[in-house]
């Protein structure tokens, strides 16, 4: 069954510094987002990404924080200078459709995740 | 801001019994999803309840969906060791943004 791949699976790095972390949705996917989850504790909603463009972000998703889809496979999340509290488990997933769509009963697929330590 | 509350967020419960859980939101939604998070793991998608009364049913996991109370489910019947996980609601507030719970860790005694 095709999944989504998340690199790498753990990442640390000194605060300040700036780190991407990488996804491959799946293929025949549209739509792409990031979550994150801080230890033990709920995930929380980061960005959503279609057609090339942020369609819907948090107030987590601030300035620090950017989404690109570089190629025709990999979505990525850039944070320009890590904070002691962006440490959590990164989650990237992928959808056929929209959450909007009435025809889908489809969930979010996720990866695997990041997870980020910073120091 | 949507709110979405679990509860219990902690549950111990013997093998063989029978329990629910119970996922609350504040505004409307009809697309409501059910996770599983096992310790260190991603997310596995249980469930998909797209509108009011959908009723799902997984082996021993069966999950409904009040749109009008704002309330979904998720019952387990004959709990066995193997469902010990954190189960997770999530609600589609619309434009692709899905807000979680806090989830519920359920962890069942043999």
């Amino acid at each position: 069954e095709p999944e989504v791949t998340q690199t790498p699976s753990h990442q640390v790095t000194q605060m300040g510094q700036e780190v991407i972390l990488r996804c491959v949705p799946i293929s025949n996917h549209l739509y792409f987002y990031w979550y994150r989850q801080i230890l033990g504790q709920k995930v929380e909603f980061l960005v959503s990404f279609y057609n090339n463009e942020i369609s819907e972000k948090s107030e987590i998703f601030d300035d620090q924080f950017s989404v690109e889809r570089p190629d025709g496979s990999n979505f990525t999340l850039k944070i320009r200078s890590t904070k002691l509290e962006d440490s959590a488990m990164y989650f990237c997933a992928s959808s056929a459709f929209s959450g909007q769509s009435i025809v889908s009963n489809q969930p979010q697929h996720f990866g695997d995740g990041t997870r980020l330590s910073i120091l | 801001e949507l709110k979405v509350e679990q509860n219990p967020l902690f549950l111990s419960m013997q093998e063989g019994k029978n329990y629910t859980i119970y996922c609350n939101y504040s505004t409307t939604s009809d697309r409501l999803y059910w996770y599983r998070q096992d310790p260190g793991k991603s997310l596995e998608s249980l469930f998909v309840l797209l509108s009011n009364g959908a009723v799902k049913q997984e082996g021993r996991l069966m999950a409904s969906l009040d749109t009008k109370a704002r309330l979904s489910t998720l019952h387990i019947t004959a709990a066995v060791h193997d469902l010990s996980a954190t189960y997770f609601c999530a609600v589609d507030m619309g434009h692709d943004k899905i807000i979680f719970g806090k989830g519920t860790r359920l962890h069942i005694l043999p």
